[in-house]
């Protein structure tokens, strides 16, 4: 149980367009969930947190604009990165937590973006 | 100076040795987990402790909640074992954002 699936696995893409990730709890229903983004040899940066039905809240630094999160329901989140650069290449993880366990998350297997 | 501090960074060792990665950290918890991330990047949790010790195969975990302290236990280690081992915790009393370590890189030679 507790499985979360992310699409795609990678994806590559020329600089200026649109990227859209998503995130799927596959067997429970996730209240909430966290985008993470890391870097080579670097650990995980919380990007923003969505709950379902509302807006995300993003961390310091992040920008709303550029990171687009959108969590419609209760089993998908996506993160669109809008007019993609080269400096946004980098591995974007994706957790749920399930609201009856309020510390535990379930982790994606991340996507890997590469912009050209 | 991190809240989260792993020791050690990385760390090389042969088939069948015991192996443990410390964990410390500065703020009150509600719980702490210790992930591994294998170099395919997929995060798997091992384990989530508020307490005592968690034992799983051959992973331990223990937490001193007093000392702000972790371990993480591999006992008879295998190279199927090399990953990113990172420790995270959630602060304060209902914590809810992950802060992480840097995590352990470890190797484990046959």
């Amino acid at each position: 149980g507790a499985v979360v699936s992310q699409h795609p696995s990678w994806v590559i893409c020329k600089s200026g367009t649109s990227v859209k990730i998503e995130c799927r709890s596959l067997d429970f229903q996730a209240t909430t969930m966290f985008w993470y983004r890391q870097f080579p040899k670097q650990s995980l940066m919380l990007m923003a947190t969505s709950n379902e039905g509302s807006k995300a809240t993003y961390e310091q630094g992040v920008e709303k604009d550029k990171f687009l999160i959108n969590h419609a329901s209760l089993t998908l989140s996506t993160l669109t990165v809008t007019s993609a650069h080269p400096e946004d290449s980098s591995f974007y993880i994706c957790s749920a937590r399930w609201f009856r366990s309020y510390n535990e998350q379930f982790f994606g297997p991340g996507t890997r973006l590469t912009v050209l | 100076k991190n809240e989260v501090e792993q020791s050690p960074q990385n760390l090389t060792a042969q088939e069948g040795e015991f192996i443990t990665i410390n964990c410390s950290y500065s703020v009150g918890i509600s719980a702490l987990h210790w992930l591994q991330q294998h170099p395919g990047g997929g995060i798997v949790s091992l384990f989530m402790l508020s307490s005592g010790k968690k034992k799983h195969g051959r992973l331990i975990a223990t937490i001193n909640i007093q000392e702000k302290h972790s371990s993480l236990h591999i006992t008879a280690s295998h190279p199927r074992d090399s990953a990113v081992y990172i420790c995270a915790v959630n602060p304060g009393e209902y914590g809810n954002k992950l802060v992480f370590g840097a995590g352990t890189i470890l190797r484990v030679k046959s």
